[in-house]
């Protein structure tokens, strides 16, 4: 079974600037999320999908942060404009929810931004 | 007070040491979570439990639901169990709510 894609792997930016993030989900999953992670920190949900409706979006920095996942599949996370402390690992994950409430997550391998 | 508590932050071991490392939460949860990531920043899930133990190789986990407390155990620790172990609790929603994590060192 293929595992959450991300890409890219690595960005770096300059403050101001824009930058998208992807994420191609587990087959099937109908939950998808959205984390940031800073150095030294675990990682703070930022946006979760249930197919292509937003559930939680209570943290995501809606003045410069944005989230879609179209046709509930693939998803992307676009910063517009940058901060420096932005600068984090932005990790996807995804999960199948269905009747039974625990339900195990499968993470991507995370794309790390540094803002300069 | 953070939802969820990790101790130790930092642990360094010599190779073949039994490790433990704890958390704590304070809310309820439908089950918790035991994560490894390694330096390249991708998390792999170890364990998902809602009572009792599991063990899985080397790794054992347990839950005392009564206490909320949830220990992760390491025997015979070797150099590449060096990694960040992150404790994480699912709570409404399927949302979780990550712990620090818990900085795992083990040399040779």
């Amino acid at each position: 079974e293929a595992g959450v894609a991300q890409s890219p792997r690595y960005k770096i930016i300059e403050k101001r600037q824009s930058v998208a993030f992807w994420c191609n989900p587990i087959s099937g999953h109908a939950t998808l999320y959205w984390y940031q992670q800073i150095l030294g920190q675990g990682p703070k949900l930022l946006i979760q999908f249930q197919n292509n409706g937003v559930v939680d979006d209570s943290q995501l920095p809606k003045d410069r942060f944005s989230a879609e996942r179209l046709k509930g599949v693939d998803s992307t996370l676009k910063i517009q404009p940058a901060k420096l402390e932005d600068s984090a690992v932005y990790l996807c994950a995804s999960s199948s929810l269905g009747q039974a409430r625990n339900t195990e997550a499968f993470f991507g391998q995370g794309t790390r931004l540094t803002v300069v | 007070k953070n939802e969820v508590e990790q101790s130790p932050q930092n642990l360094t071991a010599q190779e073949g040491e039994f490790i433990t490392i704890n958390c704590s939460y304070s809310v309820g949860i439908s089950a918790l979570h035991w994560l490894q990531q390694h330096p390249g920043g991708g998390i792999v899930s170890l364990f998902m439990l809602s009572s009792g133990k599991k063990k899985h190789g080397r790794l054992i986990a347990t839950i005392n639901i009564q206490e909320k407390h949830s220990s992760l155990h390491i025997t015979a620790s070797h150099p590449r169990d060096s990694a960040v172990y992150i404790c994480a609790v699912g709570t409404s929603g399927s949302r979780l709510t990550f712990g620090e994590g818990t900085q795992l060192t083990v040399n040779p």
